[in-house]
């Protein structure tokens, strides 16, 4: 049963423009919520997260929203550049199980120029 | 710097054989995790351990074994028993207590078996 999914493989979008990565989970009990990005042949590095007691956070070009009554989180890139093509993995946690991660399957992004 | 790091980048088995990952961190972290990538999937828990002389099976233990005598080191083993090897391995670190689950990542180790 996948706790934490990520419909979309894989997602286009023409620099400049605004990238949407979104993230859907299942378990109510998750209360905090992390965006990943990762390179080939490379280990994931932190990018962004949310707990459940906000619905909007916002670092630089990054912002994550959350929707807790749809069980729904999104990533939006604005404005889309080159060097964010990458993947986007999206993980939950919850306090009991001793915040350990539960993964999506990941997004890869694709910036067009 | 601190950081985590495993080693080697690129590892090569041969079947039947038995290889070791290595994960050093100087983080002061007491959570350590090894996932396994594979392609179109997310990041798989393999086994974790929140304090030394100490772990847990993850989702994906069969064929895998692990020791944490130091906080610093979280050894990964690849037995001959994992029947299908050949992944991207990354090694994890994080601080609960501090009341952050970011999670820090080595840069990977890419095994394949020959």
């Amino acid at each position: 049963d996948q706790q934490v999914k990520q419909n979309s493989p894989s997602l286009s979008v023409q620099e400049g423009r605004i990238s949407i990565l979104n993230c859907d989970y299942t378990n109510s009990m998750f209360d905090y919520f992390l965006w990943y990005k990762k390179y080939p042949a490379e280990g994931p590095t932190f990018l962004i997260s949310i707990s459940s007691i906000k619905d909007k956070n916002e670092d630089g070009r990054f912002t994550v929203f959350l929707n807790k009554s749809a069980k729904h989180l999104s990533l939006h890139i604005v404005p889309s550049q080159p060097g964010d093509s990458a993947v986007y993995f999206c993980a939950a946690s919850f306090m009991d199980s001793n915040y350990q991660l539960i993964w999506g399957a990941g997004t890869k992004l694709i910036i067009k120029p | 710097d601190g950081g985590i790091t495993q080693s080697p980048k690129y590892l090569f088995r041969k079947e039947g054989q038995n290889v070791t990952l290595s994960c050093e961190q100087n983080l002061n972290h007491d959570a350590m995790y090894w996932y396994r990538q594979d392609p179109g999937q997310g990041l798989r828990l393999i086994y974790y351990s929140q304090i030394v002389n100490d772990f847990q099976k993850g989702d994906i233990a069969e064929g895998y074994s692990v020791s944490r005598e130091k906080k610093e080191s979280f050894p990964l083993t690849v037995t001959s028993a994992q029947k299908n090897p050949t992944a991207f391995y990354l090694c994890a670190s994080s601080h609960p207590e501090q009341g952050s689950t970011e999670a820090f990542f080595g840069q990977g180790t890419r095994l394949t078996v020959v």
